[in-house]
């Protein structure tokens, strides 16, 4: 069964510091891709970046960036310059496939 | 373009009714998908249609259904309504690589 695991229910940074959120997940295709969202209070949910498999370069959108690990089925979503607006719950997902979220608070 | 749009955003109902919920995608996708979240379960797929038909089910009971028109919108039906039905439906919508683009949501209460 495909699965998305998401080990950190809740993470904390200071803003401008940098924060990393994990995810891992389980697949037979070698060929698909991964997504990470965010849903802040408001609960819009909006994509924050995709990352597809068979591409061996890191997707980055800004400030966002991933650290994709094929082998290892890891799909970290890193933050740079956090900002108060980063607040919120982020979902690592894989096809139809949602984790459980990680709720990141951002400190002034 | 306009985004996803849900009909209603609230909805407030008793054991044993039904619902029907709406949903109308981005113009030009033609898949949309319906997603159950709670605070205890998370964001759990309930299902997706492309063009019409049902291309992917997850594990719900059969009274969860939903279908699509021709024109892409979809609706999702919750019938015998139960408590545990209680949560914020959304529906998203896909241009393609499976990327969602999600509706506000429809928040459900049964009583």
């Amino acid at each position: 069964a495909q699965t998305v695991t998401q080990s950190q229910p809740e993470m904390s940074v200071q803003e401008a510091e940098t924060v990393t959120l994990s995810c891992t997940y389980d697949t037979s295709e070698s060929d698909y891709y991964l997504f990470w969202y965010k849903q802040p209070p408001s609960r819009q949910m909006i994509l924050v970046i995709r990352q597809e498999a068979y591409k061996q370069q890191n997707a980055t959108e800004n400030r966002f960036s991933v650290n994709f690990q094929k082998a290892a089925k890891s799909f970290s979503l890193k933050i740079s310059d956090s900002q108060l607006g980063d607040a919120a719950m982020y979902f690592c997902a894989y096809d139809m496939r949602f984790g459980a979220g990680t709720r990141l608070t951002v400190k002034p | 373009k306009a985004g996803v749009t849900q009909t209603p955003r609230y909805l407030i109902k008793t054991r044993g009714q039904q619902v029907t919920l709406s949903c109308s995608p981005i113009s030009g996708h033609r898949s949309v998908s319906w997603y159950q979240q709670t605070p205890g379960q998370g964001l759990q797929f309930l299902f997706e249609y492309f063009s019409e038909t049902q291309r992917n089910k997850g594990n719900f009971p059969g009274r969860f259904s939903g279908r699509q028109f021709s024109n892409s919108r979809s609706e999702m039906n919750v019938s015998t309504l139960e408590l545990g039905d209680s949560a914020l439906y959304l529906c998203a919508s896909s241009p393609q690589y499976n990327e969602q683009f999600f509706g506000p949501g429809t928040r459900l209460t049964v009583l």
